[in-house]
């Protein structure tokens, strides 16, 4: 088990800018979720994928963000044209379905985004 | 929507002493599950315990025990003889059961743990 997987760790960048996240999960398992946290506060959803399926989006997530899950594997997420309202650690994690149970999330140790 | 409330912002304990955290939900659901992550600084989050809502007992892992009070919506999770490596943020949060998949979160109780 080689945990969930993050990259970068940390990303720098000037407002107005592009960026894009990449999570690797635990290998068997076919669900994927994103949570972004600010400073002092908990995690807040942002998207869930099922295998290669997107299912749901959170309000969180405007129409500047993106996910991709090609092929049930790694996720990516992409931030157009970032803002300052954009800086916190996102989060990924997954975990394995079972019949109509959930297993716990395996979190990664997140990517922080700083906007310049 | 659901909601997880945890009141205490910062604990602190000696070391070898047992703490309690408190976390309270709201939902409208029968079928959920209630979780304590633990966050180190700069570190990844962490499952420290799970609870499933149709089982009455409490869970426990090692030091760690929760108070489940269903009607209370009340999950408090219990740490005995703390170690400074419990140090870390503790987050409180809710899932629904069956399908759904989401983790709701509190906003966190900070845990300092004095040698």
């Amino acid at each position: 088990d080689t945990g969930v997987s993050q990259d970068p760790r940390h990303k720098i960048t000037k407002r107005g800018q592009n960026v894009t996240f990449r999570c690797d999960p635990i290998s068997e398992h076919n669900r994927l979720y994103w949570y972004r946290q600010t400073l002092g506060q908990g995690p807040e959803f942002l998207t869930y994928f099922q295998n290669e399926a997107q299912l749901e989006k959170s309000r969180l997530l405007s129409d500047r963000f993106s996910a991709e899950r090609p092929k049930g594997s790694f996720s990516t997420l992409e931030i157009q044209r970032t803002e300052q309202g954009d800086s916190a650690m996102y989060l990924c994690a997954s975990s394995l379905s079972s019949g109509n149970r959930n297993q716990p999330q395996h979190f990664g140790d997140g990517t922080r985004l700083s906007i310049l | 929507a659901q909601t997880v409330t945890q009141s205490q912002p910062e604990m602190s304990v000696q070391e070898a002493e047992t703490v309690t955290l408190s976390c309270t939900y709201d939902t409208s659901e029968s079928d959920y599950y209630l979780f304590w992550y633990k966050q180190p600084p700069s570190r990844q989050m962490i499952l420290v315990i799970r609870q499933e809502a149709y089982k009455q007992q409490n869970a426990t892992e090692n030091r760690f025990s929760v108070n489940f009070q269903k009607a209370a919506k009340s999950f408090s999770l219990k740490i005995s003889d703390s170690q400074l490596g419990d140090a870390a943020m503790y987050f409180c949060a809710y899932c629904d059961g069956g399908s759904n998949y989401k983790l709701t979160f509190g906003k966190g109780t900070l845990l300092t743990v004095n040698p």
